[in-house]
């Protein structure tokens, strides 16, 4: 039972432009969500949150959107850059399990 | 301000082994969870330790144990390992019990051959 997916295994953007990455969630009781980047041979890296009391959380070029009623948040990178290039990970949390649920993550990879 | 660390980098067992892998918190935390990354996947929740005591535990055998030290550091042991049990292994540390904030370390590499 997955319950926290990302469609999208691979995403391929040129450089500049805007990156976007979907997840969809099936449990109504997450309360916070998250985004993970992740280069080969290291941990996750924390990136940017959104509690679901929020539909929209800005830090720089990042942007989180939140849709609770479709159950579907989205990452927006903005401009995109080749450091960019990693693969990202949607998780996703409820007060008093502080688990991250993890979806099954999306390479994103900018093109020069 | 140290970030999490874990030991070793890597290591190839046996099938039916035994395995113990490390992990220090980041500086000011005291919680630790460790999580399991198949290829291809996203981590998958182990366990969680919070005052040395184990506070939540996910979908995971009894053959994966763990500890915390009065240090906050942590210990996952993995019993009678099978080929399945190939992974990246991610320790993370968190301040508390409310914070859904984790920081993760770099990660173990197990082969069981």
């Amino acid at each position: 039972d997955q319950q926290v997916k990302q469609n999208s295994p691979s995403l391929s953007v040129q450089e500049g432009r805007i990156s976007i990455l979907n997840c969809d969630y099936t449990n109504s009781m997450f309360d916070y969500f998250l985004w993970y980047k992740k280069y080969p041979a290291e941990g996750p890296t924390f990136l940017i949150s959104i509690s679901s009391i929020k539909d929209k959380n800005e830090d720089g070029r990042f942007t989180v959107f939140l849709n609770k009623s479709a159950k579907h948040l989205s990452l927006h990178i903005v401009p995109s850059q080749p450091g960019d290039s990693a693969v990202y990970f949607c998780a996703a949390s409820r007060q008093g399990a502080q688990k991250l649920v993890f979806g099954q993550g999306t390479r994103l990879t900018i093109n020069p | 301000d140290a970030g999490v660390t874990q030991s070793p980098t890597h290591l190839i067992k046996t099938r039916g082994q035994q395995v113990t892998l490390r992990c220090s918190p980041k500086s000011g935390h005291d919680t630790v969870s460790w999580y399991q990354q198949a290829l291809g996947q996203g981590p998958q929740f182990i366990f969680q330790y919070y005052e040395e005591e184990e506070r939540q535990r996910g979908n995971f055998p009894d053959r994966f144990s763990g500890h915390q030290f009065p240090n906050y550091s942590s210990e996952l042991n993995v019993n009678a390992l099978l080929l399945g049990d190939s992974a990246l292994y991610l320790c993370a540390s968190s301040y508390g019990t409310e914070s859904y904030e984790q920081y993760f370390g770099p990660g173990t590499r197990l082969t069981v051959t």
